[in-house]
């Protein structure tokens, strides 16, 4: 793996406060990614960033916000969480085709 | 925007039989198929990608197929064994463009 990660890995958390995700790595990858993963619903793309001034939404961005700080920092930010925001989060990079995951944030908002 | 779709979204497959997976895409220009192996508890890795200009390649028990004029890809997985039980997604991306993942395969092998 290209070696990213992820911090917290678990988190609890309750409706209506503001949660931080946040993801590093050390290859000097441009490309930074966070999906969010649902039984059933795959992998569904919230934000990008191909460097570090351009953020772009995905295809669920409402409800969360990002901040590309470095190259090698992209961090997820739910302003006010709410109980389906409950899943497992996942940042990624990309180096030339092949994306590298890191290792995923299991949020529950209670 | 690009639309994936991904069948079965379960598959369960005696050990040593194979095990096929089709995934459609809508964007014709999508010219990278890649596909993802997530195992409980751990994140998505690639094991097997082709590119729009190959209609086939293979890595020892898994192959890939592309269909450029149907739209569609397949994974292939042969003489199955019990670590190929995880999760698959396939992805289709164009030039310069982001990946848009299926909604996965769950595939179990029984022993």
């Amino acid at each position: 793996d290209a070696d990213v990660t992820q911090t917290p890995r678990n988190r609890i958390t309750k409706t209506g406060k503001r949660i931080m995700l946040e993801c590093s790595q050390t290859k000097g990858h441009d490309r930074m990614y966070w999906y969010r993963q649902d039984p059933g619903l795959g992998l569904r793309l919230i934000y990008y960033s191909f460097d570090v001034k351009d953020i772009n939404k995905g295809e669920i961005s409402d409800g969360y916000s990002v901040s590309r700080q470095a190259q090698a920092k992209f961090s997820l930010s739910l302003e006010s969480a709410i109980p389906n925001q409950t899943a497992l989060y996942f940042c990624a990079t990309n180096s030339g085709d092949t994306q590298y995951f890191g290792p995923g944030t299991r949020l529950t908002v209670l | 925007g690009e639309n994936v779709e991904q069948h079965p979204s379960t598959l369960s497959v005696q050990e040593g039989d194979s095990a096929v997976i089709k995934c459609t895409y809508s964007d014709s220009a999508s010219n990278y198929f890649p596909w993802y192996k997530q195992e409980l508890g751990k994140r998505p890795q690639l094991i097997i990608d082709i590119r729009s200009n190959v209609g086939e390649k293979k890595d020892q028990r898994i192959a890939v197929t592309l269909n450029k004029t149907a739209k569609h890809f397949s994974l292939h997985i042969t003489e199955t064994q019990p670590e190929d039980s995880a999760v698959y997604f396939c992805a289709a991306r164009a030039h310069l463009k982001k990946l848009t993942f299926g909604t996965g395969t769950r595939l179990t092998i029984i022993p």
